[in-house]
């Protein structure tokens, strides 16, 4: 079974520009999140989808960070524009559902860097 | 509310020793503590998981702890390996958001062989 592929794997912005980051999840899982992982810090959910909605967004930073999941099955997260503080590793995860104990997923991530 | 803390944040064991790493929550409403094994380039991948009615889970030389009146878990690798170097996360979910997990900050582990 493929795992949850991300691209790309790095990025090196300057600050102010925007960026992408794609998602394509594990085939038939319905609940996709997206996570940041600053260095030295565990992962913070930053977006849930279940399907094509979103179920949970509470801390997305709604200002610049923006995230679709069209047709339900891929996603992209997009910052626009990038602050330094947004240098992290930018996590997707997918499962089979969003209720019960679904065991997440974790994608290897894209490394942001912003100078 | 929706913190996990987890100590310590990096540790040093002999090979075949036992490495020990807590966490402490206070939200009655988590419902489930994973434990992810993450290594450098990958993204976590679950390790282990137990529920607040269960006091201890054992998988292979992975051991989950309990203590739900103290609101603590922790996470013990006996026979602790040189493969098992990598970064250790504790989590929680909030059942009723939907699978939601809230991580603790890792703990570093590395095993001298």
């Amino acid at each position: 079974e493929a795992g949850v592929a991300q691209s790309p794997r790095y990025k090196i912005i300057e600050k102010r520009q925007s960026v992408a980051f794609w998602c394509n999840p594990i085939s038939g899982h319905a609940t996709l999140y997206w996570y940041q992982q600053i260095l030295g810090q565990g992962p913070k959910l930053l977006i849930q989808f279940q399907n094509n909605g979103v179920v949970d967004d509470s801390q997305l930073p709604k200002d610049r960070f923006s995230a679709e999941r069209l047709k339900g099955v891929d996603s992209t997260l997009k910052i626009q524009p990038a602050k330094l503080e947004d240098s992290a590793v930018y996590l997707c995860a997918s499962s089979y559902g969003a209720s019960g104990t679904y065991e997440q997923y974790f994608g290897p991530g894209t490394r942001l860097t912003v100078t | 509310q929706q913190q996990v803390k987890q100590s310590p944040q990096s540790l040093i064991v002999q090979k075949g020793g036992i490495s020990i790493i807590n966490c402490a929550y206070e939200n009655t409403a988590f419902d489930y503590f994973p434990w992810y094994q993450q290594f450098p380039g990958k993204g976590p991948a679950l390790l282990i998981a137990i529920r607040p009615d269960v006091s201890e889970k054992k998988e292979g030389r992975f051991t989950i702890s309990f203590n739900k009146s103290a609101k603590q878990f922790s996470l013990h690798i006996m026979d602790s390996q040189p493969g098992d170097s990598a970064t250790y996360f504790c989590a929680a979910r909030v059942g009723r958001y939907g699978n939601k997990l809230v991580f603790g900050a890792g703990t570093i582990l590395r095993v001298k062989s």
